[in-house]
């Protein structure tokens, strides 16, 4: 059974750099688009961004300007990057596996089906 | 961007009743990139129904989904005590996910 773990640390300064990284375990990280999800308080779930197997990544218009999402395949796993963070950034951020397949008519989204426990981020100074 | 708006905001039912969870999209959205997940509390979401209609690996049949353009439904044809948690819809659209913010079903 695949599981992920994110980690990374917890408390950040305003203007800090956040790195969190995933980990893939129980399964390979080949064929398969990975995603940064995150909740800050009282707010909705918001997706960051995503990256395939394959390096090939997507983000979210309101972070672009400060997201990167890199993979190694080689170590299994995934990471996040979000610079200059401000309070705005803290919330508990969650890796998940997305699943994709093309037929004839495009693509078809099989939905987030592996989402890992969570990790809380606080930027505070 | 594509907003979802779930509706109701709290629905509060008894074990063994019926309950239909609405989500409308600000825009027409495609249903193979409609999803819906179940959240409890402190635990991360969990998979429910992909492509608007069809049920992820291991969810019961009381679950359902239906709808097309802008209107989508999730239903649960008969409450298990379970299944009080917060239901989320989710879409894919112009390179973007968003999110519904959430309907909390609840136990009356």
């Amino acid at each position: 059974q695949v599981q992920l773990q994110e980690s990374g640390p917890g408390l950040l300064k305003p203007s800090e750099t956040l790195s969190l990284t995933c980990s893939v375990s129980g399964g390979s990280i080949k064929n398969y688009y990975w995603s940064w999800i995150r909740q800050a308080p009282g707010k909705e779930l918001e997706w960051i961004g995503y990256i395939s197997d394959s390096g090939s990544a997507s983000y979210n218009p309101s972070l672009k300007s400060r997201v990167t999402i890199s993979v190694d395949t080689s170590m299994n796993q995934f990471s996040l990057k979000l610079n200059s963070v401000t309070a705005a950034d803290t919330a508990v951020y969650y890796c998940t596996r997305d699943k994709w397949a093309k037929y004839n008519d495009g693509w078809h989204f099989y939905g987030m089906d592996v989402w890992g426990q969570g990790t809380t981020v606080t930027v505070s100074s | 961007e594509i907003v979802l708006t779930q509706s109701p905001g709290t629905l509060s039912l008894s074990p063994g009743e019926r309950a239909t969870l609405s989500c409308r999209a600000s825009q027409s959205v495609s249903p193979r990139f409609l999803v819906w997940y179940q959240r409890k509390s402190g635990q991360a979401p969990r998979l429910l129904i992909y492509g608007a209609s069809s049920r992820a690996t291991g969810i019961p049949d009381r679950f359902s989904g239906s709808g097309s353009g802008t209107d989508f439904t999730l239903t649960i044809s008969r409450l298990e005590p379970e299944d009080f948690a917060v239901y989320h819809c989710q879409q894919y659209g112009s390179s973007l996910f968003t999110f519904g913010q959430g309907t909390k079903l609840e136990i009356k």
